[in-house]
C-alpha cells in the first residue's frame, strides 16, 4: 500500500504571497489532518478534513484554509504569507477521524518565507 | 488541553533496552496515550497506543501506570535506526469526531554503537 505523499518537498515564497501545498492520503484512508512544525518544536494541529468537510480546527487564522477532494487527497492553502509561516507542513491521513489505528504522516513540505 | 511531560533527551547503547518515560497527570478518562517517533527529515511515525492496559507490538511495548498519570515506551533492543525524537501524545476528543494530536517537544533519543 502507498503511504502519504506530499508535494512539493521544498518551497520558497515571498512575504505576502499565497501558497498551496498538496497531499495524497494513504490508500483507503478518508480523513486528512494538517500540522505545522516549526524548527525544534513538535507539530501543531492546523485542521482536519473528513468527507470533504472541515472537521476540526486548531489555533490558526482564517488565512490557513484547506480542501479535501472526493479521492481524499487534500490541499492546504495559506494566504498573505508571513515570515513566521516558515515551517515544515505535515499531512497525516487516517482510516477514520478518530485515528484509533494511528495516523500516517507524510514527509512534509518545507516552506521558507523570505 | 491535556499535556505530557517528557525528558528532553536520552542516550542508549545499541542492543540494550530503552525506557522512555512520559508524565500526563491531567489525563482524562477518555484520552488514549499514543507514541510517535520522528526520524530526521521525515514525518512522525506511529509507534503504539493504549488506554489502560499494557500493549505490545512489533516495534515496542507500552507500559501504563495504574492511575494512568504516566506511561513508559519500551524499546526492547535499541538499534541505530531507533535514534529519533519520540513523542508521547494524548489523543484528545475535539468537537465531535475529530481527534487532534497534541505534540510536545518530545524526547531526543541518541543510540550509541
Amino acid at each position: 500500500e502507498t503511504g502519504v505523499t506530499q508535494s512539493p518537498t521544498h518551497l520558497i515564497k515571498t512575504r505576502g504571497q499565497q501558497v498551496t501545498l498538496r497531499c495524497s492520503s494513504q490508500s483507503g484512508h478518508n480523513t486528512v489532518s494538517w500540522y505545522q512544525q516549526a524548527l525544534g518544536q513538535g507539530p501543531q494541529f492546523i485542521f482536519q478534513y473528513y468527507r470533504e468537510e472541515e472537521n476540526g480546527r486548531g489555533n490558526f487564522p482564517p488565512r490557513f484554509s484547506g480542501l479535501q477532494f472526493p479521492n481524499y487527497s487534500s490541499e492546504l492553502n495559506v494566504n498573505a504569507l508571513e515570515l513566521d509561516d516558515s515551517a515544515l507542513y505535515l499531512c497525516a491521513s487516517s482510516l477514520l477521524p478518530g485515528g484509533r489505528r494511528g495516523y500516517t504522516f507524510g514527509s512534509g513540505t518545507r516552506l521558507t518565507v523570505v | 488541553d491535556a499535556k505530557t511531560t517528557q525528558p528532553n533527551s536520552m542516550e542508549s547503547n545499541e542492543e540494550e533496552p530503552v525506557h522512555l518515560p512520559c508524565n500526563h497527570s491531567t489525563i482524562s478518562g477518555t484520552d488514549y496515550i499514543h507514541w510517535y517517533r520522528q526520524l530526521p527529515s521525515q514525518g512522525p511515525e506511529y509507534v503504539i497506543h493504549g488506554l489502560t492496559s499494557n500493549v505490545n507490538n512489533r516495534m515496542a511495548s507500552l507500559a501504563i501506570a495504574e492511575d494512568r498519570k504516566s506511561s513508559t515506551l519500551i524499546l526492547h533492543r535499541a538499534t541505530l535506526r531507533d535514534a529519533a525524537v519520540y513523542y508521547c501524545i494524548l489523543r484528545e476528543l475535539y468537537g465531535g469526531a475529530t481527534n487532534k494530536l497534541i505534540f510536545g517537544t518530545g524526547t531526543l533519543l541518541a543510540v550509541q554503537p
